[in-house]
């Protein structure tokens, strides 16, 4: 009954570097997102994928990039890390998003902290 | 101005009263809504959609005004568990588009 899980669940990184958070969900959905939380901003999608093979850009999604690798998972690569993308990642999951529905099922967060 | 807004409180209430939140959006092409609680350093998770007839769980109420493009959320009876940040979630009808509020934190003292 895993839900979502991410790895890392905390990272710290020197600018510059780069690194990679993993996601996989086992609740065969076809919808998979990161999110970035900063304090009093709320969450702001970077990257989605609305079904396999398919990615596209959210709000924030300038420093990353995604991988679709199969229906499980979705991949979040930072390239050459920022202070700026100091933050807790979440991803999440859902069914295709219909009227009144469109429940996002979160893993537990990736707390990351670029020195 | 965000697209979603919420009084970020804190609102500190004491074991037993009511508690209300209200969050605007300005999309009028918003189609759903909902209400996420978020636990300190946890991730979030849905405690109830919003519907435009008013819709409840338990000591939970949740209502929509359409045409004030607000959104509402009502605890009754709160009880120390209830402590957390509710965060309100506008989907104006696909995956980009779900615009989360900042949240409204909640705490609830003995």
């Amino acid at each position: 009954n895993a839900g979502v899980t991410q790895t890392p669940k905390f990272q710290v990184l020197k600018t510059g570097q780069s690194m990679t958070l993993q996601c996989a969900q086992d609740m065969n959905h076809n919808s998979m997102y990161w999110y970035r939380q900063d304090p009093g901003m709320g969450l702001r999608l970077i990257y989605y994928s609305a079904s396999e093979g398919t990615t596209d850009k959210g709000e924030v999604p300038n420093g990353y990039n995604v991988s679709r690798l199969n229906k499980r998972e979705f991949s979040l690569r930072l390239e050459s890390a920022a202070p700026s993308q100091t933050s807790v990642y979440f991803c999440a999951s859902s069914d295709p998003l219909q009227r009144n529905t469109g429940e996002l099922f979160f893993g537990e967060g990736s707390r990351l902290t670029v020195l | 101005r965000k697209e979603v807004e919420q009084d970020p409180g804190p609102f500190n209430v004491p074991e037993g009263a009511t508690v209300a939140f209200n969050c605007t959006y300005s999309n009028s092409a918003s189609q759903s809504f909902f209400w996420y609680r978020q636990d300190c350093r946890k991730e979030p998770k849905l405690l109830m959609s919003v519907y435009s007839s008013g819709n409840e769980d338990g000591r939970f109420t949740a209502q929509l005004n359409r045409a004030s493009q607000y959104i509402s959320l009502l605890i009754r009876d709160s009880k120390l568990s209830d402590s957390a940040t509710y965060l309100c979630v506008v989907n104006r009808g696909s995956a980009s588009k779900i615009i989360f509020g900042s949240g409204t934190r909640l705490s609830i003292r003995p």
